[in-house]
């Protein structure tokens, strides 16, 4: 099975940085990767899918990049409100697994 | 608009089952798969399966292999999850979800296993 592993585990930024998680699969997945946020007692909400396509409503400092095993979420300018958990998810066929995820939080 | 509305929170006792629901609505309920997803207190998220409503094929992650049943019922729109011979460790809130580029998500139904 291919694996998803994210780093950081744990970040730490101040408002107004630039943040960066990765997201590598263990085998090439071609595009099939999806970002999801998560903040406490919520429900996964939907960010990027395709690797790079932002969903409708997503603030555009959100953006994804990346292809086949190495993928970024990117947020150009970090709000408070993004304090969150971050997970990506390989879709291209099952298992479909998750990252472990990536906590974010304000310096 | 779609939605997934999710059966309520469960207590059962080791070893025992439970089945979890997840009621469709707002698209054509036979052209997507469904997921399962659940999320233990303070741990990431896990895939268990998915279920194709259509003609009700199914694929399991190996963790859960013998234990897990995904089924579905077409003429409700809805679609279950059932997990057996429980344990502390399946204490969790459990999602069926409409994930990659969808992005629907149930509320979630609390499963907590206690003796």
């Amino acid at each position: 099975d291919i694996q998803m592993t994210q780093s950081p585990s744990s970040l730490s930024a101040s408002v107004g940085d630039r943040v960066t998680i990765t997201c590598r699969a263990s085998q090439g997945i071609s595009n099939y990767l999806a970002w999801y946020q998560q903040k406490p007692g919520k429900v996964p909400k939907l960010l990027i899918y395709a690797a790079s396509t932002l969903q409708s409503g997503v603030p555009s400092r959100f953006s994804g990049s990346g292809s086949g095993t190495d993928f970024t979420l990117t947020i150009s300018s970090l709000q408070p409100e993004d304090v969150a958990t971050y997970y990506c998810q390989k879709y291209n066929s099952a298992p479909y697994s998750f990252g472990q995820g990536t906590k974010l939080e304000i310096k | 608009q779609v939605q997934l509305v999710q059966s309520g929170a469960e207590v059962k006792k080791p070893g025992a089952s439970v089945k979890v629901s997840c009621k469709a609505s707002g698209y054509t309920f036979t052209s997507y798969y469904m997921h399962w997803v659940r999320q233990a207190p303070g741990q990431g998220l896990e895939w268990m399966g998915i279920i194709n409503p259509s003609g009700g094929s199914t694929s399991y992650a190996q963790k859960f292999q013998g234990r897990v049943t995904m089924t579905r019922d077409t003429s409700t729109s809805t679609v279950y999850m059932e997990l057996s011979s429980l344990r502390s460790e399946d204490t969790a809130v459990y999602y069926c979800a409409m994930t990659g580029e969808l992005g629907y998500w149930g509320q979630g139904t609390l499963v907590t296993v206690s003796s």
